[in-house]
Formats: structure tokens, sequence, C-alpha cells
């Protein structure tokens, strides 16, 4: 079966500080890989996603990086944090041609 | 653009009292509508795809269906288990790399 992991589980970071949030997918290969934002008591905003090593797109223009080192994993960066990155990060999964989508257990980030 | 829209926005039930859900959207060309269970500080657990109009899907108390404007997701006679925000979202047939829309959620209590 496969499971999805993320880390931290949460993050304090002071404003200007760099971020980094891993994603790592087990048991399958090849998936499609999404990173989320959800504010408190909001939905979820799409922020990237990738379809394979290296391909990375932004759907929202930020202060956010993302990359894909490995097959499974996702990364999620900031060279310096704002007020405004503070959130619920969500990582997400799913196959090529599989649409459902499965969720990580999330990061909370506050930066103070 | 794609749009989602829930309401209402939250749901106090009374244990046993049945009530609906609702998820209108607007999107070109329907792949995929999707429904989540969210639990506070937790991820998005999937809980039904629907894809094309008429269609429904059962799971315990839950029940949902789908218009060609609108989904609903029906639950009959809530336990104190079925407390949690419901997330509907879109898949268009034209998403690149299967990306999703989110509604707002719907933030149901149910009381004992």
């Amino acid at each position: 079966s496969q499971t999805i992991h993320q880390w931290p589980a949460t993050l304090v970071q002071p404003v200007g500080s760099p971020l980094s949030l891993e994603c790592t997918v087990e048991g399958t290969s090849n998936p499609n890989l999404y990173w989320y934002r959800q504010a408190a008591g909001r939905g979820l905003q799409l922020l990237f996603y990738s379809v394979g090593i290296g391909q990375i797109s932004s759907e929202v223009p930020q202060n956010l990086s993302a990359s894909r080192p490995q097959d499974r994993q996702f990364i999620l960066s900031s060279k310096k944090l704002l007020l405004s990155d503070s959130g619920f990060y969500l990582c997400a999964w799913d196959r090529v041609n599989w649409y459902e989508q499965y969720f990580g257990p999330g990061t909370r980030l506050t930066v103070t | 653009e794609d749009q989602v829209t829930q309401s209402p926005e939250a749901l106090r039930l009374q244990e046993g009292e049945s009530s609906s859900l609702n998820c209108s959207y607007t999107v070109s060309g329907l792949r995929g509508l999707f429904w989540y269970r969210q639990d506070p500080g937790k991820g998005p657990e999937f809980l039904f795809t629907l894809y094309s109009a008429g269609e429904e899907k059962e799971k315990e108390r839950l029940k949902a269906t789908l218009t060609k404007k609108e989904s609903f997701l029906h639950i009959t006679a809530p336990k104190p288990e079925d407390s949690a925000t419901y997330l509907c979202a879109v898949q268009p047939f034209k998403a690149a790399g299967n990306k999703l829309t989110f509604g707002g959620g719907t933030r149901v209590l149910v009381k004992p």
C-alpha cells in the first residue's frame, strides 16, 4: 500500500528565515506530486505540482519554490519567510491516469 | 476559470438529524468531482469521486450525488464522529497534472 510522509509536523520560524519542508511517498513510482497551502478555516490553494523529476509547475507567484530531486520526494523551500507564509502545508500525490489525490498529514508553519 | 462554492460554511446538527451539504461548481468540462473529509489538524481524507451527472456513491452514513451544476453530500442519521470539515473539489478534462480546484469547505458539528 502507498503512504505519504511529511516533516516536520510543526514549525515555528522567524520572519526572514529560510524554510525547507519535505514530502516523500512510498509504495508507488512516478507519482504526480502537489503542494497545497490551507489558511485557517479556508479551502486548499494549490502552490506547485510536479509530473516528474525536475519538472515543477508554479500556480501562485510568491516567495516559495519547490523541487523534486528524486521520483518520490518533493521539497518546498523559501529563502526568506514572510508573515503571510504562515499556514497548513499539505503534500498530495496521485497517478497519471488515476485522478484521486491522497494527502499527507500536513505541516503547520507559524512565522513570527 | 474553474470555481467551487460550498454551502453552508458551517452546520450544527443533533445526532440523528439528517442534512445535506451543497457544492456548486463552474468548470469547462468536468472530468471528476471529489469529496474529502478533513479532521482538525490533519490532511484531507478521500471519500468519493463522481464522474457524470446522475451518479451516486455511498459510504456508511454518507451519500454523494452529482448534477451538471452541483453536488450534494447527504449525511443520514449522523453521529458525533461525523463531525469534520467536508471539502469538495473539481478537476476539468483540461487539467494539467490532474490539478484540483477546492471549495472553502463545510464545517459539520454533530452534537450527541
